[in-house]
Order: structure tokens, then sequence, then C-alpha cells
């Protein structure tokens, strides 16, 4: 059975620019959870798609989007970066619309100069 | 809202010493408390869970107890050893329609065991 995977590992953009993370949830699970996790802080809810439905959002702005596919791997978008977004980003994947144990990926470390 | 609270960090101890990790919580109704632990440059583990009150969440040697009328659930072990030195996260989860099962953490306990 393959893990929840993320890619990439790291990355460094400028700010304003936009980015996109990508999760591969693990077998049989058809939701997916977004996470930002600033240095030194607990991850916070950036939301979560079920069945490639937004099914909740965190208390972030709409610059912050995303997608699921019919495979249920999810996409991360962030436009116009600030410096702020720098932050590790974690996906985790669950089956029937996140009341199921969360399976976290190793994340995406963004690092915006 | 629904928060999570840890105590400070990091904590230092030595190999073989008890650990203490204090955790309390403030949310509506009844939801489920976890432990997530966190090595260094990884994602987030399950470490152990309690889903009600006084249920008993344990693994690998750690320990919890959903404390309703202390809203707490504070990790423990018995004797530490250098492999445990991590991140640890208290979270909660309410369950039931209309929730997406987002998980709320607390900012993180640093652990440091020295050999």
């Amino acid at each position: 059975e393959t893990g929840v995977t993320q890619s990439p590992t790291h990355l460094i953009k400028t700010r304003g620019q936009q980015v996109t993370l990508r999760c591969s949830s693990q077998s049989g699970h058809n939701t997916v959870s977004w996470y930002q996790q600033a240095l030194g802080q607990g991850p916070q809810f950036i939301f979560q798609y079920y069945r490639e439905e937004e099914n909740g959002r965190g208390n972030f702005p709409p610059r912050f989007s995303g997608l699921q596919f019919p495979n249920y791997s999810s996409e991360l978008n962030v436009n116009a970066l600030e410096l702020d977004d720098s932050a590790l980003y974690l996906c985790a994947s669950s089956s029937t619309g996140g009341q199921d144990e969360q399976y976290f990926g190793p994340g995406t470390r963004l690092t915006v100069t | 809202g629904d928060s999570v609270t840890q105590m400070e960090g990091p904590v230092t101890l030595s190999e073989e010493a008890f650990l203490t990790i204090n955790c309390t919580y403030t949310a509506t109704g009844y939801p489920s408390l976890f432990w997530y632990v966190q090595y260094p440059g990884e994602g987030l583990q399950l470490l152990l869970k309690a889903t009600k009150a006084d249920d008993k969440g344990s693994n690998k040697g750690f320990e919890a107890t959903y404390r309703k009328e202390t809203t707490s659930f504070h990790l423990e072990k018995g004797s530490v050893q250098v492999s445990d030195s991590a991140v640890y996260f208290c979270a909660l989860r309410r369950w039931g329609s209309g929730n997406t099962g987002k998980l709320i953490f607390g900012q993180g306990t640093t652990l440091q065991v020295k050999p």
C-alpha cells in the first residue's frame, strides 16, 4: 500500500509569484486535507477536498485554492505569494470525508523570498 | 472557537527519565483527541488517540487519558529514549455531519532526550 506522497520536497519562489503543490492520496482514500505549518507552529487547516469538491475551508484568503482529481490526488495553488506564505505544507488523506484517521505526507517546504 | 494549548518547550530530559507533556483544550461537544509526533524533516505521524471521556490512548510506551472534567489530554511515558526526540503535537477533532474532520493543533512541544 502506497502512502501519501507530496511533490516537490522543497521549492523557493519570489514574492508575487504563483506556486502549485501536489499530493497523491493513499490508496482507497477519497479525501485530501491541506495544512500550513509555519516554523515553530502547529499545522493550520487550509481546506479539504472530498470527492472532487471543496468540503470546508479554514481562515485562508481566496488566493489559496485547490483541486481534486478523479483519482483523488490533489493540488494546492497559491497566487501572489507573500513572505508569510513561507511554511511547510502538509497534505493528509483519509476516507469518509475526513472523519476517519488522516494520514500525512512528508510535506513541501516552501520558501518565499 | 475550538483550540488546543500545549506546554511550552523545549523539554530536555535524560534517557530513561519520566515524560509529561501537558495539553488542554477548549471545544464544544465531545471532540476526539490526538497526539501526533513529527521527527526532523518528516511529516506528522499519529501516536495515539482517544475518542471519548476517560478513554486512554496508548502506543509505543506513550499514554494519554481523555479527562473531560479538566479538559486535558496529557502525554506521558515512563522511560524516554534518545529516539523519542521529536516535536509532539496535541490535536482535537469534532465528529458529526457538517464537520470536515479538520484537526486543530496545539503549537507543538519539542522533546530532546540526551544519552
